[in-house]
């Protein structure tokens, strides 16, 4: 089966860059993912990473080390609109399916 | 471009009614097609998911169920909800496990 852990909340102030973490145990490996929910909304897709070293789109990055089973979500100047939960998810070794974490509650403050 | 469709956006049923939530996609053949369900503050929780008509894999059982009569068109039921069965459902497509796109949810009150 699949597990992830990521911290529950990540408190940050505007303009500020806050990393949040997420630790895997899979019994195969796909990709591990990042979404972004609002209050009350569905989760849109943020970043893949497939292989290890960091992505980046825009002001969002994603790193991910396949040795380690660890990944991280780095968000840089941060704007309130970024008060969000998000998600770290798995993807399994058939490809057919995610496994999601808890998901991080991030609020960025004035 | 792809869209998914899901609904209704709200739902509040009786413990003991049944139950049925229609998503369709529009836009691409033959997806992977999955329901979420996440409860209050927590993560999304895999019900099921299908690789095509008819195909239905199951991770949690439970008093749910799924049918896929269409290829692009995902059905969940249920015959008699229980309060245990509140939460947001959620219909997703998605390839290779890349970018899934999430509908808009139904928000299900069991009372």
């Amino acid at each position: 089966g699949q597990s992830l852990e990521q911290p529950s909340e990540v408190t940050a102030v505007e303009g500020a860059i806050v990393q949040i973490n997420c630790t895997y145990q899979t019994s195969g490996f796909y990709g591990l993912s990042w979404y972004q929910q609002h209050d009350g909304g569905a989760p849109t897709f943020l970043s893949y990473n497939a292989l290890d070293g960091l992505e980046e789109t825009g002001r969002f990055s994603s790193f991910l080390s396949r040795s380690d089973s660890y990944g991280y979500l780095l968000l840089q100047e941060l704007q309130m609109k970024d008060s969000a939960s998000y998600f770290c998810a798995v993807g399994d070794n058939a490809g057919n399916m995610l496994t999601f974490g808890g998901g991080t509650r991030l609020m960025v403050k004035p | 471009s792809q869209t998914i469709h899901q609904w209704p956006a709200t739902l509040v049923q009786p413990v003991g009614s049944p139950l049925s939530l229609e998503c369709t996609v529009e836009g691409t053949s033959n997806p992977n097609l999955y329901w979420y369900r996440q409860a209050a503050g927590r993560g999304l929780q895999l019900l099921f998911y299908s690789v095509g008509i008819g195909q239905i894999s199951s991770e949690v059982p439970q008093n749910l169920s799924a049918s896929r009569p269409q290829d692009r068109q995902f059905i969940l039921s249920s015959k008699k909800l229980l309060l245990s069965d509140s939460g947001f459902y959620l219909c997703a497509w998605g390839e290779n496990n890349y970018g899934y796109t999430f509908g808009s949810g139904t928000r299900l009150t069991v009372v």
